[in-house]
């Protein structure tokens, strides 16, 4: 089955613009979480969407948002660029269950994004 | 705060030998185990798991071990190929209603054919 796919892989952008990142979860995966990576800060969670809600969120600021479909799919915003937030952004997902809050999770490719 | 610490950045190893990759983590709350290897320009994949209620956890050439009292973890890859060189994340959670997957800074490893 096809796996995570996120949309744009590369992005370039300048201070104080924003942009939208796009995911597609594995088919049946209702789950979907953001990472950023950087070097040096391994993977950071910035939030987790299920059924459309929010379900847990990292230490980011407001600039840094996101949204959940009905379909699964997600998006992620970050407002008022920083050179700082230049890094690759994963998204995954995984299928929770009612009895079960752990499993693995699947990740897409990843958007860079570079702020000049 | 780094929950989940993999304090050495880089290990390299020659092929056909044993790679150990360690991690430590803070929380007590963690009770379930990943490990995660990420090529350049690809998304991490998951590797081998394994939960608090074991020590051990073997798939292959790979193997997880859990000490609990001492909160550390490992991964051991028998023996060491060239195609394991790669960044490897270990990732950590609890198993509760909100759990979510905290990872590591990531260990580079490089096996020398």
């Amino acid at each position: 089955k096809a796996g995570v796919t996120q949309t744009p892989r590369y992005l370039i952008k300048t201070r104080g613009q924003q942009v939208t990142l796009s995911c597609s979860p594995i088919s049946g995966h209702r789950s979907v979480s953001w990472y950023q990576q950087t070097p040096g800060q391994g993977l950071q969670f910035l939030f987790e969407y299920f059924s459309e809600t929010q379900r847990n969120k990292g230490n980011f600021p407001g600039r840094f948002s996101g949204r959940q479909f009905s379909n699964s799919r997600s998006e992620m915003n970050v407002s008022t660029l920083e050179l700082g937030d230049s890094a690759l952004y994963l998204c995954a997902s995984r299928k929770l269950t009612g009895t079960s809050n752990t499993g693995e999770l699947f990740f897409g490719e990843g958007s860079r994004l570079t702020v000049l | 705060d780094q929950q989940v610490k993999q304090n050495s950045p880089s290990l390299s190893v020659q092929e056909g030998r044993i790679s150990i990759l360690n991690c430590d983590y803070t929380n007590s709350m963690f009770d379930y185990f990943l490990w995660y290897k990420k090529y350049p320009a690809e998304g991490p994949t998951f590797l081998i798991s394994i939960s608090s209620i074991k020590d051990k956890n073997e798939d292959g050439r790979f193997t997880v071990f859990l000490n609990k009292s001492a909160k550390h973890l490992s991964l051991h890859i028998v023996p060491s190929q060239p195609g394991d060189s790669a960044v490897y994340f270990c990732a950590a959670s609890d198993t509760g209603a909100n759990s979510k997957l905290t990872f590591g800074k990531g260990i580079t490893l490089s096996v020398r054919p």
